[in-house]
């Protein structure tokens, strides 16, 4: 079975400052995606960034970006230019390229502070 | 363009007590599924619909039923509250599965007493 693993519960990052959020995944399937979503304090989940496992480029979108490690099986997540905006907890999930692909694994989640 | 909706938004109930939570989507999209989400471990998927007319267990289903009604509407229902289910549910849906985004609604927050 696939694990999804955040081993920081809790961050913190200066307004304007660069964080790395960390995520490490477990499995046997050669194919499959990730995710990173954002939960504000409004509780409303929004997907953050995708990650194909199959491509070898990092993806980014605006000042969200990732670190896709596939031997290493790590997926790091960094934020630039940080603003009080992206305060919240952010989950890291897996989702199979294969029949399994309805089943999402979220990890722990890791709560993000972002200081003025 | 409502997105996903769930009701209520709170529920308190007693031991034993039976309640469904309802969701809808207007996106038109294939797949919708049940999550909880319980202090310090993230979103676990309790059952999803991949299309119309289909239900399948997911990670923590025990306790749980479900019915697809039609495409825009996916209830859970809690035949006998525990405490044990106290937590947020979240419904979502996405157009299908593996790299589909899945879109959340609001959430619901229920306490078992």
């Amino acid at each position: 079975a696939q694990t999804v693993t955040q081993s920081q519960p809790e961050m913190s990052v200066q307004e304007a400052e660069t964080v790395t959020l960390s995520c490490t995944y477990d499995t046997s399937e050669s194919d499959y995606y990730l995710f990173w979503y954002k939960q504000p304090p409004s509780r409303q989940m929004i997907l953050v960034i995708r990650q194909e496992a199959y491509k070898q480029q990092n993806a980014t979108e605006n000042r969200f970006s990732v670190n896709f490690q596939k031997a290493a099986k790590s997926f790091s997540l960094k934020i630039s230019d940080s603003q009080l905006g992206d305060a919240a907890m952010y989950f890291c999930a897996y989702r199979s390229a294969f029949a399994g692909g309805f089943k999402t694994i979220f990890g722990a989640g890791t709560r993000l502070f972002v200081k003025a | 363009n409502a997105g996903v909706t769930q009701t209520p938004k709170f529920q308190v109930l007693k031991t034993g007590q039976s309640m469904t939570l309802q969701c809808a989507q207007d996106m038109n999209h294939n797949s919708m599924y049940w999550y909880r989400q319980d202090p310090g471990m993230g979103l676990r998927l309790i059952y999803y619909s991949a299309s119309e007319g289909t239900t399948d267990k997911g990670e923590v289903p025990n306790g749980y039923n479900v019915s697809r009604l039609n495409k825009r509407e996916f209830s859970l229902r809690l035949e006998s509250a525990a405490p044990s289910q106290t937590s947020v549910y979240f419904c979502a849906s996405s157009p299908g599965q593996g790299a589909y985004e899945q879109y959340f609604g609001p959430g619901t927050r229920l306490t078992v007493t």
